[in-house]
C-alpha cells in the first residue's frame, strides 16, 4: 500500500516547455486534488476531481489542465510553463481524511 | 469562493504549555468538514484532526482538540502540553472541496 505517490519529485523547465505531473493513489478514493504551495503561503487548490472522468476548477486553475482517465491517477499538465508556475505541487486524495503525496518541486527558468 | 482565515502568522509557546491556533471560515454550505494539518520543515503534510459540521462534540485526537463554534464559523485548534516537535506550520482547511488557510507558524520554546 503505497498511499499517494507523485512523479517526478523534482523538475526544471524552461519557459514555454510543457510537462505532466502524475499523481497515483491505491486507496480507491473518489476525490483527488492538485495544489501548489509558494513560499510562506498555504496550499492553493488548482483543480480537483470527484471521480473518474470528472474534473473541476479550484482557486488558481489558469495555466493548468488536468485529466482523470483512471480512478487511481490524476494528471496535472502545464502546456506552456511560465516562471510564475515555479512552486511545490502537492497531490492529495480522500474525502474526510486527505492523504498527501510528498510533493513535486518545479522550477521554471 | 470559500475563504479560510488564519489571523496569526506566527505564534510562540513555552514547552508544556497549551496553545490555541485560530481559524475562521466563510461558507453557506450546510454540510462540510473542517481539518487541521501540520507541515514540519521537511515539507510533508500531516493530518491532525477532523470535525464534521453536524458533529455535536468537539473532535479530539490525543493532545489535539478542535474548538468548533458553528454559529461563529470558527474551528480553533488547541494543542495541549506543547512539545518541541510541535514546531511547524499549521494549516486549517475546509471541504468540499478542500481549501486551506495561509497557515500559522508555531514555535515551541524550551
Amino acid at each position: 500500500n503505497a498511499g499517494v505517490t507523485q512523479t517526478p519529485k523534482f523538475r526544471v523547465l524552461k519557459t514555454g516547455q510543457s510537462m505532466t505531473l502524475l499523481c497515483a493513489q491505491d486507496m480507491n478514493h473518489e476525490y483527488m486534488y492538485w495544489y501548489r504551495q509558494d513560499p510562506g503561503m498555504g496550499l492553493r487548490l488548482i483543480h480537483y476531481s470527484v471521480g473518474e472522468g470528472t474534473t473541476a476548477k479550484g482557486e488558481v486553475p489558469d495555466g493548468y489542465n488536468v485529466s482523470r482517465l483512471k480512478k487511481q491517477n490524476f494528471l496535472l499538465g502545464l502546456e506552456s510553463a511560465a516562471p510564475s508556475q515555479t512552486s511545490v505541487y502537492f497531490c492529495a486524495s480522500g474525502s474526510y481524511e486527505q492523504f498527501f503525496g510528498p510533493g513535486t518541486r518545479l522550477t521554471v527558468l | 469562493a470559500q475563504k479560510i482565515t488564519q489571523t496569526q502568522p506566527g505564534m510562540f509557546v513555552q514547552e508544556k504549555e497549551a496553545v490555541t491556533l485560530d481559524c475562521t471560515y466563510d461558507t453557506s454550505d450546510q454540510s462540510y468538514g473542517l481539518f487541521w494539518y501540520k507541515q514540519p520543515s521537511s515539507g510533508e503534510m500531516i493530518f491532525l484532526i477532523y470535525q464534521g459540521s453536524y458533529d455535536e462534540q468537539n473532535a479530539t485526537e490525543g493532545r489535539y482538540s478542535l474548538n468548533f463554534q458553528k454559529a461563529r464559523k470558527s474551528a480553533n485548534l488547541v494543542i495541549s502540553a506543547s512539545q518541541l516537535g510541535d514546531s511547524a506550520m499549521y494549516f486549517c482547511a475546509k471541504c468540499p472541496p478542500l481549501v486551506f488557510g495561509k497557515g500559522t507558524r508555531l514555535s515551541v520554546i524550551a
